[in-house]
């Protein structure tokens, strides 16, 4: 178990529905960072948040919206996505934003 | 030239050799190295970061940092089947300070 906590571990959606993803840390830190990983590859850079305020936008299609309603938690919107958007979603954080990462277990998501 | 490079291997190593992971980087300036183990269909675990040129030990792993040739690797000694995973390296390039950037991981495989 780790001391990112995200949920749902998994979830299949249509493209049509709206969803939302969730992550938890109660470890102090102040940066959280999403990633999307796809299978054999490396996790890819979404988006990060620094004492709450976006910081970093890897160029993410608006049909992800990041959210950040306080220094624990970190959400992410999921609407009318795309096949191709099936992967592992993966949140983590860092005490600050030069410190290493911590990452929770992730959400295995499939879009039908 | 992609800024962080690994051989995908796999890597086979017998129970009880030393592993040796390498891994090397484009950027001059990049500052801080992380070690991640991936288990297949898990998150990434954090095991190793290394700031400073040389050696740095914690228990049978070892990271070692070569900033003149731009070469990071880590040696896990003793090795155990219970570390075949994908060992991914990491670096925050310079200018990069909340944005960490991953190699594609190499796969160790680790025979009784």
């Amino acid at each position: 178990d780790t001391e990112v906590t995200q949920t749902p571990k998994h979830l299949v959606m249509g493209m049509t529905n709206k969803k939302s993803l969730k992550c938890e840390q109660h470890m102090g830190h102040r940066a959280m960072y999403w990633y999307k990983q796809k299978a054999k590859k490396p996790p890819e850079l979404m988006f990060v948040y620094s004492y709450e305020k976006l910081s970093i936008n890897e160029s993410v299609p608006s049909r992800f919206s990041p959210e950040c309603p306080n220094s624990s938690l970190l959400n992410l919107h999921l609407h009318a996505l795309q096949p191709e958007d099936s992967a592992l979603y993966l949140c983590a954080s860092s005490q600050d934003g030069g410190q290493p990462q911590h990452f929770g277990d992730g959400t295995r998501l499939s879009i039908l | 030239q992609k800024e962080v490079e690994q051989n995908s291997g796999p890597l086979s190593v017998p129970e009880g050799a030393i592993a040796s992971l390498n891994c090397t980087y484009s950027d001059r300036g990049s500052q801080s190295f992380f070690w991640y183990r991936q288990y297949s269909g898990k998150s990434p675990e954090l095991i190793m970061f290394i700031y400073s040129n040389g050696d740095k030990e914690d228990g049978r792993f070892t990271a070692q940092l070569n900033k003149a040739s731009q070469y990071v690797s880590l040696l896990i000694r003793d090795s155990q089947p219970s570390d075949s995973a994908t060992y991914l390296c990491a670096a925050r390039l310079s200018g990069g300070y909340q944005k960490v950037t991953f190699g594609i991981g190499t796969k160790l495989q680790v025979i009784p």
